[in-house]
């Protein structure tokens, strides 16, 4: 299985920071046919379900604020949060689809 | 507007089998795979399985062998059985919609949380 490791795995932050979260896969996840990273990013508030914020690493998905970002390639990304608000508080998870077991990092939590 | 919603006990005995299903929205089924989440406090977010529009079916190693998944496109339905449950299983339960190919989960139902207890 790969193995995804986040860091942080809290992180507490003031209103209009700038928030960075690693997460580290065991093996690359990027797929030399196409190019791709077969990674994502999720947010999950409490009592909901997650919420896809970025996929290939680093495409936003449609109605995601500018704000997030996804970069990196191979085996290691981040997250980056600019002008942190307050509905931002939630926890972040990556999640890797390239191979099965699809499996998922342990989460950070992200407090202001 | 793409919807997904988990029914099904809320309580489970030790031994026994859950059963799940996951009703999903006009045109979901014959287009999109529908993966199986599992959320616990132990082990995080946690892949159960998905299965394609073709029917064909994958399964987390480590929960295979108690794992069952079909579709009922006569209800607009996706089900999920796991065979002896324990204390181990209990958790919330997600279905969610795969990216067209192999992709991300692009949308979740609400979750439905199960509890193996006698």
């Amino acid at each position: 299985d790969i193995v995804m490791t986040q860091s942080p795995d809290s992180l507490a932050m003031s209103l209009g920071e700038r928030a960075t979260i690693n997460c580290k896969s065991s093996q690359s996840v990027l797929y030399s046919s196409n190019n791709k990273n077969y990674l994502a990013w999720y947010q999950q508030k409490p009592g909901q379900p997650p919420k896809l914020l970025i996929y290939w690493a680093s495409t936003r998905e449609s109605g995601v604020p500018d704000r997030f970002s996804g970069s990196g390639s191979g085996t290691d990304f981040t997250l980056t949060i600019t002008s942190l608000q307050a509905e931002d508080v939630a926890f972040y998870y990556c999640h890797q689809y390239y191979q099965s077991p699809f499996t998922f990092g342990q989460g950070t939590k992200l407090e202001i | 507007q793409v919807q997904l919603q988990e029914s099904g006990p809320g309580l489970v005995k030790p031994s026994e089998t859950l059963s799940l299903s996951c009703s999903v929205s006009d045109g979901f089924i014959s287009n999109y795979a529908c993966s199986w989440i599992r959320q616990s406090a132990g082990k995080g977010l946690e892949y159960i399985g998905r299965i394609y529009p073709n029917g064909r079916t994958d399964s987390n190693p480590s929960l295979k062998t108690r794992v069952t998944m079909s579709v009922d496109p006569s209800k607009m339905q996706f089900s999920l059985t796991l065979s002896s449950v324990t204390a181990a299983d209990t958790a919330i339960y997600y279905c969610a919609r795969v990216f067209p190919g192999v992709g991300p989960l692009d949308y979740w139902g609400p979750g439905i949380l199960v509890t193996v207890s006698s």
